[in-house]
């Protein structure tokens, strides 16, 4: 099973508004990161948080990390059009294998 | 700098074929990962090189196999298509493995499997 779990799946909104993503993790992790997908491309990084960390800011994003609640939110604000795209948390585990497991996403519309 | 190259872009193949796709990192990284993404089963894991070397594997039935050369292009070959293994296969690069490395994306190419 996934070792990420986002909600809500889909999340529709009007340009304006802010949007908040929340992922769910099973076990430890080195770090979180949370990744854009435009259709049918390639995923872009947006940002990386640490297990040590609780929030982290990047222009109009917001991470946080709750380890003791193994939950992270990804906060969009003033949200735009270009923002429409689906999102994607990804674990770094702590033990295992060196590499990043994803979470099935949530699809972000954004109305005009 | 270049970004992430992955060729072809769109593929139609028939069940029982085989297939083999081609990564392009980025110039000074070393390390390549693939996934697979799927409406389904989201992105999964298929393996990850790392200086010609294979460093992790994902849950993959032998059919899926990688390689990567000395210039850390990589490919990765499916054998004996099957319906399933239609997909959007991607392929990321790092310049060191490790799990604070982010990933880079190519577009990734859209495997049809009919």
């Amino acid at each position: 099973s996934q070792q990420g779990e986002e909600d809500p799946q889909a999340l529709s909104i009007q340009e304006g508004e802010n949007a908040t993503m929340n992922c769910s993790y099973k076990t430890s992790i080195n770090n979180l990161q949370w990744y854009r997908q435009n259709s049918g491309r390639g995923l872009v990084h947006l940002i990386l948080i640490r297990s040590n960390e609780r929030e982290k800011h990047s222009g109009r994003l917001r991470v946080t990390l709750d380890t003791s609640k193994k939950s992270s939110s990804l906060l969009i604000t003033a949200s735009r059009a270009a923002d429409t795209a689906s999102y994607f948390c990804a674990t770094a585990l702590l033990q295992g294998a060196q590499k990043l497991v994803f979470g099935q996403g949530t699809r972000l519309t954004i109305n005009p | 700098k270049a970004g992430v190259t992955q060729t072809p872009r769109y593929l139609i193949k028939t069940r029982g074929q085989q297939v083999t796709l081609s990564c392009s990192p980025i110039s000074g990284h070393r390390s390549v990962s693939w996934y697979q993404q799927t409406p389904g089963q989201g992105l999964q894991f298929l393996f990850e090189y790392f200086s010609e070397t294979q460093r992790n594997k994902g849950n993959f039935p032998g059919r899926f196999s990688g390689r990567q050369f000395s210039n850390s292009r990589s490919e990765m070959n499916v054998s004996t298509l099957e319906l399933g293994d239609s997909a959007l296969y991607l392929c990321a690069s790092t310049s060191e493995p490790g799990p604070s490395e982010k990933l880079f994306f190519g577009s990734g190419t859209q495997l049809s499997v009919l």
